[in-house]
């Protein structure tokens, strides 16, 4: 069975900008959740949907969305880039809503530059 | 606030010894806790949850330990192998269902 899928693997993007992250998840899966990871603050909760719809958002500015289709795939979407964006943009697919047992993609590494 | 913490930023280890790598968290209403590790380059990979109904849980090669008492978890990893060398993370399901992340702690094996 496929695991999670992300795509692009790999982003540079300059300051201003947007940019739109794509997420696969485990086939049946239907709740997907986004990450940020950082060296300096490590791995932060963004938002998990489930069956198209936000259950949870984390501590990030609104410049940070997201949308779940009703394939279970999502996009995550940061306008306004700022260097501070420049991380590992992880997604999660999990069978149920609540983040159990979450399985996780490669990333996306975003530079913004 | 709540946090979710591991004591050791890094570990080092001989090949073929037992590792022990400890998390400390503060949320007392947590109910569910994962390991997770992860390789250069790569996504976090599960290894192992235990909920908070449980005290211990083993899978291959690894058990998780939990005691609420002193809000504390631990992964012992048996026959330490080249392959474990990773950052491990544990991560905490509270009553708002995010998974909150440890800083991570790097192993390291020996050969």
């Amino acid at each position: 069975k496929a695991g999670v899928t992300q795509t692009p693997r790999y982003l540079i993007k300059t300051r201003g900008q947007q940019v739109t992250l794509s997420c696969s998840p485990i086939s049946g899966h239907r709740s997907v959740s986004w990450y940020q990871q950082t060296p300096g603050q490590g791995l932060q909760f963004l938002f998990e949907y489930f069956s198209e719809t936000q259950r949870n958002k984390g501590n990030f500015p609104g410049r940070f969305s997201g949308r779940q289709f009703s394939n279970s795939r999502s996009e995550m979407n940061v306008s306004t880039l700022e260097l501070g964006d420049s991380a590992l943009y992880l997604c999660a697919s999990s069978s149920s809503w609540g983040n159990t047992e979450a399985f996780f993609g490669q990333g996306t590494r975003l530079t913004v530059v | 606030g709540e946090s979710v913490g591991l004591h050791l930023p890094t570990l080092s280890v001989q090949e073929g010894d037992n590792s022990i790598i400890n998390c400390a968290y503060s949320n007392s209403a947590s109910d569910y806790f994962i390991w997770y590790k992860q390789e250069s380059g790569k996504g976090p990979q599960f290894i192992i949850d235990i909920r908070s109904n449980m005290d211990k849980r083993q899978g291959q090669r690894v058990t998780v330990l939990l005691n609420k008492t002193v809000k504390h978890l631990s992964l012992q990893i048996a026959a330490t192998q080249p392959g474990d060398s990773a950052v491990y993370f544990c991560a905490e399901n509270a009553r708002d269902y995010k998974l909150s992340f440890g800083a991570g702690t790097t192993v390291t094996v020996r050969a």
